[in-house]
């Protein structure tokens, strides 16, 4: 089993619509998740961190961790064509100081 | 202006050529990291670094090495490219382990 798994994509979407990005994670031990956008040929850029159960929300950003299922997810309202691009998924290593795992990503087309 | 910056943006060597790849901050952040990002394989980290004089491997390691010298500065060094190491790298930094990563703009090496 993958240790960050994602599907994907390319996930279209309708411009307005809301954009439900999945994310599951293989260490039940883990604690800390994140949600990185990649814009084509750009670097990936933070968009929400989480750490507890439940969500979190930043705008028109929804992060949502379910630990007992081992899941993370992104939900994004009224997407907007500026929203497509990849999304990824990253989860600490348990252990570690700074061990990153990134999924290999999820690819949103938002359609005007 | 906050940043990471890397150099070169844009190399082509041949195989068995030493060769240093350069990431700067000027954030005074503690933590540090290279990343190699191929099709299909997603974000991989090569190594991290917690502070100076510290290092850690991340999960693809083999044929790269680093030093942290001084807080800014986290050199990624192949001392005998290989093809297999033709991908685009990624340098970041952030407060700490649990923080968010700033990226740098990327470099893509190609070895022949």
């Amino acid at each position: 089993q993958k240790e960050v798994e994602q599907n994907s994509g390319p996930l279209s979407v309708p411009e307005g619509a809301i954009a439900s990005l999945n994310c599951t994670y293989s260490d039940r031990g883990s604690q800390s998740f994140f949600w990185y956008r990649q814009y084509s040929g750009k670097s990936p850029e933070l968009i929400m961190s989480i750490y507890s159960n439940g969500d979190k929300e930043d705008g028109r950003f929804t992060a949502q961790l379910n630990k007992a299922s081992q899941y993370v997810s992104l939900l994004i309202r009224d997407s907007q064509p500026s929203d497509s691009a990849t999304y990824l998924c990253a989860v600490k290593r348990r252990g570690s100081q700074g061990n990153l795992i990134f999924g290999k990503g999820t690819k949103l087309s938002v359609k005007p | 202006e906050a940043q990471v910056t890397q150099n070169p943006r844009y190399l082509i060597t041949v195989t068995g050529k030493k060769l240093t790849v350069t990431c700067s901050q000027n954030m005074n952040h503690e933590y540090m990291s290279w990343y190699r990002q191929d099709p299909g394989l997603g974000l991989r980290q090569i190594y991290y670094s917690m502070n100076v004089e510290v290092t850690d491997k991340g999960d693809v390691p083999e044929g790269y090495k680093v030093s942290r010298k001084e807080k800014r500065n986290f050199p990624l060094i192949l001392e005998s490219p290989s093809p297999n190491q033709t991908s685009l790298y990624f340098c970041a930094s952030s407060l700490g382990g649990e923080s968010e990563q700033y990226f740098g703009p990327g470099t893509r090496l190609t070895v022949t």
